[in-house]
């Protein structure tokens, strides 16, 4: 099956730096990429959507100066959090959908990335 | 508004026992599909079911089947026959067709916790 793989699992950071995730679609060319956030215990909240090529389109309330979204190739988008501070620490997560896919279908999800800013 | 609903926080089931997860959600898309993931801790999303607004008899999966009342705009997720494995975070989304593009809406979740 579509498989999503999401780098790195666990990063520390400093305050002030950057951190880049990366998600790769490994067996299929992932037109549209969905970027989540989800603090513990709560819900998936949709920080941005991407097709290959085009500028993201965020969602309200999300900083795109602060969260950079690079979907260059078919198979790779980047988020990179930008100067990041302790409120950003939290989980982040991708999912990739092929063009094409029937509505039931094609929602791959990454594993997921922990972000914690000291 | 919110878009889907999920009233339970946590619910605790026996191991080996049907536990009902509520999902409700508001739209005025005609088009929609509902999905239910799992999240087990170490926070991956596991696609369990999916239901589309058109589909006339309620999807089932194995263990798991929704219970699709399109008229009181709900989707709860029935699980038998509980397993350990099953003690996760389990989420309603929504796809809009027609209005919402391809994006999921998620609802806040509720905590399964199986016991012996």
């Amino acid at each position: 099956g579509a498989v999503v793989s999401q780098h790195p699992s666990r990063v520390i950071c400093k305050s002030g730096t950057s951190v880049k995730i990366e998600c790769r679609s490994l067996d299929f060319q992932a037109t549209t990429m969905f970027w989540y956030r989800q603090f513990p215990k709560q819900s998936l909240m949709l920080m941005a959507t991407s097709n290959e090529g085009s500028k993201a389109t965020y969602e309200q309330g999300v900083e795109k100066d602060k969260f950079l979204i690079n979907h260059a190739s078919l198979t790779l988008s980047t988020l990179t959090v930008t100067s990041a501070h302790p409120e950003d620490s939290s989980f982040y997560i991708c999912s990739a959908r092929e063009l094409g896919t029937a509505a039931n279908y094609g929602y791959t999800f990454g594993s997921g990335t922990r972000l914690t800013v000291v | 508004a919110q878009k889907i609903t999920q009233t339970q926080p946590g619910m605790f089931v026996q191991e080996k026992e049907a536990v009902t997860l509520d999902c409700t959600y508001d739209t005025s898309d005609p088009s929609y599909g509902l999905f239910w993931y799992k999240q087990p801790s170490s926070g991956e999303m596991i696609f369990l079911i999916y239901q589309g607004s058109y589909d006339q008899q309620n999807a089932t999966e194995g263990r798991y089947s929704l219970n699709f009342q399109k008229a009181r705009k709900s989707a709860n997720l029935v699980i038998s026959a509980s397993q350990l494995g099953d003690s996760a975070m389990y989420f309603c989304a929504m796809r809009e067709l027609t209005g919402g593009g391809n994006k999921l809406t998620f609802g806040t979740g509720t905590q399964l916790k199986v016991e012996l």
